[in-house]
């Protein structure tokens, strides 16, 4: 079966712009999460989405927003970009949740803000 | 608070030599544990995980982990590495599904010397 899409891999973003990052989840997972990904501050979660629903939120911004739509695709938004958003974003599929089932990475999302 | 902590940041052994990456972990019921690898650029991949039962599990690419309750352990071992196992590690704590996220620790670079 397909994994874990997630789209664009790359994109290069101005300071104080906007951007939307999407994931296709492993049909018939209903958990979608969302991982920042930096070297100084590792894996860190982002939020949870099951069932269109937002689970669980990490600590992050209120910039960073996200939602997940009745086929389980998920999006995720970050407003008025800073230098420091500069990350992999990585999207994991569960049946469940990430915290009890086994989860599913896709390749990521690289955003570079300049 | 919840933490992993991977107290080695970068590993350097021989092909063909023993492997073992220590992983603690600070959670106040059972654990659910796991060890993800990611390659450079790339998403993260389950290596293997325990919910529950047998202390010894075997994962994938010839990989074990065993988890000790009494030291709040988790490490990871292969008897013999190869080059391809170059990548960095990542041991990781599943909250539960009610909370349902994964906090990873900082990881451990492992490094093949020919």
């Amino acid at each position: 079966k397909a994994g874990v899409t997630q789209t664009p891999r790359y994109l290069i973003k101005t300071r104080g712009q906007q951007v939307t990052l999407s994931c296709s989840p492993i049909s018939g997972h209903r958990s979608v999460s969302w991982y920042q990904q930096t070297p100084g501050q590792g894996l860190q979660f982002l939020f949870e989405y099951f069932s269109e629903t937002q689970r669980n939120k990490g600590n992050f911004p209120g910039r960073f927003s996200g939602r997940q739509f009745s086929n389980s695709r998920s999006e995720m938004n970050v407003s008025t970009l800073e230098l420091g958003d500069s990350a992999l974003y990585l999207c994991a599929s569960s049946l469940q949740g990430a915290g009890d089932t086994e989860a599913f990475f896709g390749q990521g999302t690289r955003l570079t803000v300049v | 608070a919840q933490s992993v902590t991977q107290p080695d940041i970068h590993i350097t052994v021989s092909e063909g030599a023993s492997l073992e990456l220590r992983c603690n972990y600070s959670y106040g019921a059972t654990p659910y544990l796991f060890w993800y690898v990611q390659s450079p650029g790339q998403g993260l991949q389950l290596l293997l995980k325990y919910f529950s039962g047998d202390t010894l599990v075997q994962g994938i690419k010839g990989f074990e982990a065993e988890f000790k309750r009494s030291q709040s352990s988790f490490n990871l071992r292969k008897p013999s590495v190869h080059w391809s196992d170059a990548a960095e590690y990542f041991c990781a704590v599943g909250l539960g599904s009610s909370a349902s996220k994964i906090i990873f620790g900082s990881g451990t670079r492992l490094s093949i010397r020919p």
